[in-house]
């Protein structure tokens, strides 16, 4: 199984439209990354949020982590089409030397 | 300052064949990571390099290996080509490779095997 697991996988939203993406890790999370992706392109970093009840923003996009609950929610606010692709979440667990474990993504389409 | 750049950005390579892949980090950063992006398996960390030393590894077959300059560039060989090693290999870069830094994705090089 995953060890961080994604909801929803797919969204479609109305422009406009609030919306969050939850990201659970089944092991204890020391901080967690933020990553949008195009398809078939490089990802784009968002955040990186490393304490418990942290929470940034950035545009109409914020994000938190939840260390007691082992999850982070990314909530985007007024949805536009500019915000459509794939979203991952990561963290990494090895404690020393970078090595990032990735969620399978959320893939989110916004109408116009 | 330039960011991570990958090239070629496409290749076509049959099966039983190897190839190469090339990754400059961003100015400064001297930690490099590589990743595997299918779209059954998702991102996978493949392997990370500082000073030319390989510090992680991830779970891929010997097939795949890699290496850093000193310039911190690096670059990531798959020998014997399968069918399942068609994917989007990205390349990662941060300041020195530590738990939890900011980490910068380049492009990636879209393989396929046939």
């Amino acid at each position: 199984s995953q060890e961080l697991e994604q909801s929803p996988q797919s969204l479609i939203v109305q422009e406009g439209k609030n919306l969050t993406i939850n990201c659970t890790s089944s092991k204890t999370l020391y901080g967690l990354y933020w990553y949008k992706q195009k398809y078939g392109e490089g990802l784009i970093f968002l955040m990186m949020l490393q304490k418990g009840g942290e929470e940034k923003s950035h545009e109409k996009i914020t994000a938190k982590l939840d260390e007691k609950k082992q999850q982070s929610s990314l909530h985007i606010t007024a949805s536009q089409p500019s915000h459509a692709g794939i979203y991952l979440c990561g963290a990494d667990f090895s404690g020393g030397y970078q090595k990032v474990t990735f969620g399978i993504g959320t893939k989110l389409q916004v109408i116009p | 300052k330039a960011g991570v750049t990958q090239t070629p950005r496409y290749l076509i390579k049959t099966r039983g064949q190897q190839v190469t892949l090339s990754c400059s980090p961003i100015s400064g950063h001297r930690s490099v990571s590589w990743y595997q992006q299918t779209p059954g398996q998702g991102l996978q960390f493949l392997f990370e390099y500082f000073s030319e030393t390989q510090r992680n590894k991830g779970n891929f077959p010997g097939r795949f290996s890699g290496r850093q300059f000193s310039n911190s560039r690096s670059e990531m060989n798959v020998s014997t080509l399968e069918l399942g090693d068609s994917a989007l290999y990205l390349c990662a870069s941060s300041l020195a490779g530590l738990f939890n830094e900011k980490l910068f994705f380049g492009s990636g090089t879209q393989l396929s095997v046939l």
